[in-house]
């Protein structure tokens, strides 16, 4: 079974400052990560994803997560936070592509101007 | 990019209405769909895989009964709340996905309230 765990339901940072919301998976076979941010009352956009390959990857609005096995770990972050990411981030992990997202909680990140 | 359109996005009706919402995806052929629920302030949770031309898959504890998935072609998966109670209020959204293995792409979702 897979499980994603995110630590903090609410990280508050301020504008300019580093962006990290961190995420820990468990999967018995190399896992798909993902992650989403979701504005109030709207669906999920996709941030970023890694499947294989480069262990750094870079997403959209200028985030990057870095897998690491060793730490079963996907953290996101950002250099410097921007109002407009204010928002509900979500982890997820999939066995592949077409198989069911299993989610983290969630993490709401404020930020203060 | 590909894009799924979900609708309603906001249903309020009384208890005992059916409500049916649709998941479409708009500019690729989906195979397999997934429908999700969304507690306030929780975290998504899958209800069912909904492949193209046969019977949904329900996440244990979903009863299929009461929420029932129809995907009868390749760009359209419905699912239908029947009998809504108050307890059935959430906000659910869909996901679609292509034949090329890439990321679900997810519709914007409905949030039902049941009076």
């Amino acid at each position: 079974a897979q499980s994603v765990t995110q630590l903090g339901s609410h990280v508050s940072v301020s504008e300019g400052a580093l962006v990290l919301l961190r995420c820990n998976y468990s999967s018995s076979v190399p896992p798909y990560l993902f992650w989403y941010v979701q504005y109030p009352n709207q669906g999920l956009q996709l941030l970023l994803k890694y499947t294989t390959g480069a262990t750094l990857v870079k997403g959209i609005n200028g985030f990057e997560a870095e897998f690491k096995k060793s730490e079963t770990s996907f953290h996101l972050t950002k250099p410097s936070a921007h109002m407009s990411d204010a928002a509900e981030y979500f982890c997820a992990v999939s066995l592949s592509g077409n198989t069911p997202l299993v989610f983290g909680k969630g993490t709401r990140l404020s930020v203060i101007a | 990019g590909a894009v799924v359109s979900q609708h309603p996005s906001r249903v309020i009706c009384k208890s005992g209405t059916s409500v049916k919402i649709e998941c479409r995806s708009l500019d690729f052929q989906a195979t397999t769909m997934f429908w999700y629920r969304q507690f306030p302030k929780k975290s998504l949770m899958l209800m069912a895989t909904s492949n193209e031309g046969s019977k949904a898959t329900y996440e244990q504890g979903v009863e299929k009964d009461k929420f029932l998935i129809n995907h009868a072609s390749l760009t359209l998966s419905t699912l239908t709340v029947t009998s809504a109670h108050p307890e059935d209020s959430s906000f659910y959204i869909c996901s679609a996905v292509d034949r090329v293995n890439q990321p679900q792409h997810f519709g914007d979702g409905t949030r039902l309230s049941i009076l």
